[in-house]
């Protein structure tokens, strides 16, 4: 059974960092690209960064650019988001996402989530 | 960025109800369409990929369709778990997916 299990989150004062862990189960997770989606309370879905099944090649939103690293250990099939320089507006649960599609980007498995509120 | 729109933002309906969600592309996204199905809690659950691709373990009566910018999705007899919040995603862009701010479907 897939399983994507999300922990680091909590409340962290603006301009702090934090650490999110997302521990994969069930699949080869190094044959996988994986993204981190995050949503704010009572808002919609906001995709945040992806990185390739290697780590060689990674994207990120234009709003947390700069702020925010993605990253895996395929050896521990874990993946991983950096936050930095936290802001008001990065309150969210964070989903690890698994992508799946061939054509096009979809994610087929999700994390349950993980809780960060940034404030002071 | 290609912006989604969907509507309606809510909608009631009762069990058995046939029922109809649109999503609009600010621009031509071919079938680079997804939708998922979100209950209170619960991260998110593909339900329909590639705009009328039936994910696998999804019930029959969830269809899409659509291609360009109009898109819907279809619940042909609603049931109880279907009360929920539903969201397209495009994926025409990869180097930034979208999501439509989401339909809540609500019982009657």
């Amino acid at each position: 059974e897939v399983q994507l299990v999300e922990s680091g989150g909590g409340l962290v004062q603006p301009g702090g960092s934090l650490r999110l862990s997302c521990a994969a189960s069930g699949f080869t997770f190094s044959s996988y690209e994986m993204n981190w989606v995050r949503q704010a309370p009572g808002k919609g879905l906001e995709w945040v960064s992806y990185i390739s099944s290697s780590g060689s090649t990674i994207y990120y939103a234009d709003s947390v650019k700069g702020r925010f690293t993605i990253s895996r250990d395929n050896a521990k099939n874990s993946l991983y988001l950096q936050m930095n320089s936290l802001r008001a507006e990065d309150t969210a649960v964070y989903y690890c996402a698994r992508e799946y599609c061939t054509n096009g980007v979809c994610y087929d498995y999700w994390g349950q989530g993980t809780l960060v509120t940034v404030s002071s | 960025d290609i912006q989604m729109t969907q509507s309606p933002s809510s909608l009631s309906a009762s069990v058995g109800d046939r029922v109809t969600i649109t999503c609009r592309a600010s621009q031509s996204i071919s079938s680079y369409l997804n939708w998922y199905q979100q209950k209170p809690g619960k991260a998110p659950k593909l339900l329909i990929y590639a705009a009328s691709s039936l994910q696998s373990g999804v019930p029959s009566r969830f269809s899409g369709s659509g291609s360009g910018t109009d898109f819907t999705l279809t619940i042909s007899s609603l049931q109880p778990e279907d009360f929920a919040t539903y969201y397209c995603q495009q994926s025409y862009s990869t180097l930034g997916v979208t999501f439509g701010q989401g339909t809540r479907l609500e019982i009657k």
